[in-house]
């Protein structure tokens, strides 16, 4: 089992430019989630999808789109990339929603200049 | 809304000595309660969790953590640390009813000299 894989690992864009992440993971979970990871802020959630066919915001979603592709794939979308979205982005799921620990991915570290 | 706070932006303990990094939060009603360690470059990886039952709960590496109810605190405990458990750790919470999503601190950093 690969777990939870991201892709790109790292990229650069210009502000303006758009791009898409993404995730997928084959352990069968029902929940997944889009995480940003900055400096003195712990991890913050910008969506989530509690099951497929679902998707709700977390709490920084501006800036960012989502689609829950299938059951497994999760895609997150910056359509105009800004600095502020200069960050490590990490996916992770779950079997539920509910009690279950989250399984995370290795990060994509992006730098909007 | 809940919260989380990890008081200690780094912890420093010498290998072999008993470590404790701290962790309280805020939460309406009974919380879930989880500890993650993250090593560098790598994602979080699950350590222990409580959801209910005995206030002692025993995870990944040695590691355990004791729930507190009336002084909110959940703190992540070793009885001898390595210098492998050099990491940041992440304490996150959520109410126990229905599907609420997680809280994470903003980590703590163990360093654990030889």
């Amino acid at each position: 089992n690969a777990g939870v894989t991201q892709t790109p690992k790292f990229q650069v864009l210009k502000t303006g430019q758009s791009m898409t992440l993404q995730c997928a993971q084959d352990m069968n979970h029902n929940s997944m989630y889009w995480y940003r990871q900055d400096p003195g802020m712990g991890l913050r959630l910008i969506y989530y999808s509690a099951s497929e066919g679902t998707t709700d915001k977390g709490e920084v979603p501006n800036g960012y789109n989502v689609s829950r592709l299938n059951k497994r794939e999760f895609s997150l979308r910056l359509e105009s990339a800004a600095p502020s979205q200069t960050s490590v982005y990490f996916c992770a799921s779950s079997l539920l929603a509910e009690n279950n620990e989250q399984f995370f991915g290795p990060g994509t570290r992006l730098t909007v200049l | 809304a809940q919260s989380v706070a990890q008081p200690e932006d780094q912890v420093n303990v010498a290998e072999g000595n008993p470590l404790t990094v701290k962790c309280t939060y805020s939460v309406s009603g009974n919380p879930y309660l989880f500890w993650y360690v993250q090593y560098p470059n790598r994602g979080l990886q699950f350590l222990l969790k409580y959801i209910t039952g005995d206030n002692l709960v025993k995870g990944s590496y040695g590691f355990e953590a004791e729930f507190n109810k009336s002084q909110t605190s959940f703190h992540l405990k070793k009885p001898s640390a390595l210098v492998s458990d050099s990491a940041l750790y992440f304490c996150a919470v959520s109410p126990n009813t229905g599907f609420q999503k997680l809280v994470f601190g903003t980590g703590t950093r163990l360093l654990v000299s030889p």
